[in-house]
């Protein structure tokens, strides 16, 4: 069975700095995807940044980037230049390539920005 | 935007009840999936459903039911509601085809059972 470890219970980053959410996964699937999603206190939960196990490059999206390390089976989040926005519950997810396929959370990180 | 609404925010009902967690989603999407969300447990999934009539289980399906009568609807009903099925239920949908899908969320019900 698939499983999603977040090691980082909680994590606290001061405003403009950086800050990396850690995520490790097993699975004996070579075809599968990763996601980060972000749940900000008592709002909706929301995609943050998806990454498709075959490709070797991190996928990036405006201030949020990830470092995929597929051998490790590693998935970390760097949040670069925080913002106070930022401050939310983050889930690492995994799924394996097939449709209708369900996917499988990490227990999250919650994230506090200091101003 | 896509939009996934639940029918409500907070419930609260008595030991023994039957309780109905309503989902309805206007993207068109064939998979819903309802999970429950638990302190230090992450987001574990009940049941989800890849077309009407359709439904498979999740991680914990027990204790839980489901109905998917129509496309935009996914039900989850607790036949006989308990006080350790206190919890936050957050549902939510897909397209059908793929990995890369993403799921769209609901706002979650928080249900407490006394």
């Amino acid at each position: 069975a698939q499983t999603v470890t977040q090691s980082q219970p909680e994590m606290s980053v001061q405003e403009a700095e950086t800050v990396t959410l850690s995520c490790t996964y097993d699975t004996s699937e070579s075809d599968y995807y990763l996601f980060w999603y972000k749940q900000p206190p008592s709002r909706q939960m929301i995609l943050v940044i998806r990454q498709e196990a075959y490709k070797q490059q991190n996928a990036t999206e405006n201030r949020f980037s990830v470092n995929f390390q597929k051998a490790a089976k590693s998935f970390s989040l760097k949040i670069s230049d925080s913002q106070l926005g930022d401050a939310a519950m983050y889930f690492c997810a995994y799924r394996i390539n097939t449709n209708a396929g369900k996917s499988t959370f990490g227990d999250g990180t919650t994230l506090t920005v200091k101003p | 935007d896509v939009k996934v609404t639940q029918s409500s925010r907070y419930l609260v009902k008595r030991t023994g009840e039957k309780v109905f967690l309503e989902c309805v989603q206007d993207m068109d999407h064939e998979n819903m999936f309802w999970y429950r969300q638990d302190p230090g447990l992450g987001l574990r999934l009940i049941y989800f459903s890849y077309d009407v009539k359709m439904k498979e289980k999740g991680d914990i399906p027990e204790g839980y039911s489901v109905s998917r009568e129509k496309k935009e609807r996914f039900s989850l009903i607790l036949e006989s509601a308990s006080t350790n099925q206190t919890s936050m239920y957050l549902c939510a949908s897909s397209f059908f085809l793929g990995g890369t899908d993403t799921q769209y969320f609901g706002p979650g019900t928080r249900l407490t059972v006394l």
